[in-house]
């Protein structure tokens, strides 16, 4: 069966400092993958998207850059944080053959001080 | 574009209590629906779906939806609430046709309160 892992879970880190949050999806090959941040009574903003190796699309100018270095690993990195990156950010895949429904992981809460 | 509304942030309501969940979507063309469940600090699971076949979609806890076309609605239902179905409930849509660039638009959730 499938499974998608996100680590770190909680992070607390002051504004400047680099970020890195990371996703794998285990059980299936090629996925289609996703990062999402959610923010307090803002529902899901979908963030970046990858269809595979090195492709990734952006949804909204924002400081945070996406990287897919293999097939079933994504990466979401800053360089300098701010507070407005605060928040819980989900991974999440689903398969690239036909439209259907997301799989995500736990989610990592982003903390900028 | 599509887009999905849920008009209600918050619904309170009693222990073994009926709920609606309200869920409206707008779309010129054929879509796939679905609910998720978002308990607290987790991700979200995927309550239900509908793709085609039968308008009425039921979860294996309970929950049912039906998809409406003529309202462009796709509410959530259960006759009996449980204190455990406490959680935020997203709506969410994705067209039915297309390839890998195809995106799920959620709702802003709605936090269903379910009190003794």
């Amino acid at each position: 069966s499938q499974t998608i892992h996100q680590w770190p879970a909680t992070l607390v880190q002051p504004v400047g400092s680099p970020l890195s949050l990371e996703c794998t999806v285990e059980g299936t090959s090629n996925p289609n993958l996703y990062w999402y941040r959610q923010a307090a009574g803002r529902g899901l903003q979908l963030l970046f998207y990858s269809v595979g190796i090195g492709q990734i699309s952006s949804e909204v100018p924002q400081n945070l850059s996406a990287s897919r270095p293999q097939d079933r690993q994504f990466i979401l990195s800053s360089k300098k944080l701010l507070l407005s990156d605060s928040g819980f950010y989900l991974c999440a895949w689903r398969s690239g053959l036909a439209p259907g429904e997301l799989f995500f992981g736990e989610g990592s809460r982003l903390t900028v001080l | 574009a599509q887009s999905v509304t849920q008009l209600d942030s918050q619904v309170p309501v009693f222990e073994e209590a009926p709920v609606e969940l309200r869920c409206n979507y707008s779309s010129s063309v054929s879509v796939y629906l679905f609910w998720y469940v978002q308990y607290p600090n987790q991700g979200l699971q995927l309550l239900l779906k509908y793709l085609s076949g039968s308008t009425l979609v039921e979860s294996i806890n309970g929950f049912e939806a039906e998809f409406n076309k003529s309202q462009t609605s796709f509410h959530l239902r259960k006759p009996s609430v449980h204190i455990s179905d406490t959680a935020e409930y997203f709506c969410a849509v994705t067209l039915s046709y297309g390839g890998a660039t195809n995106k799920l638009i959620f709702g802003t959730g709605t936090l269903l309160a379910v009190q003794p």
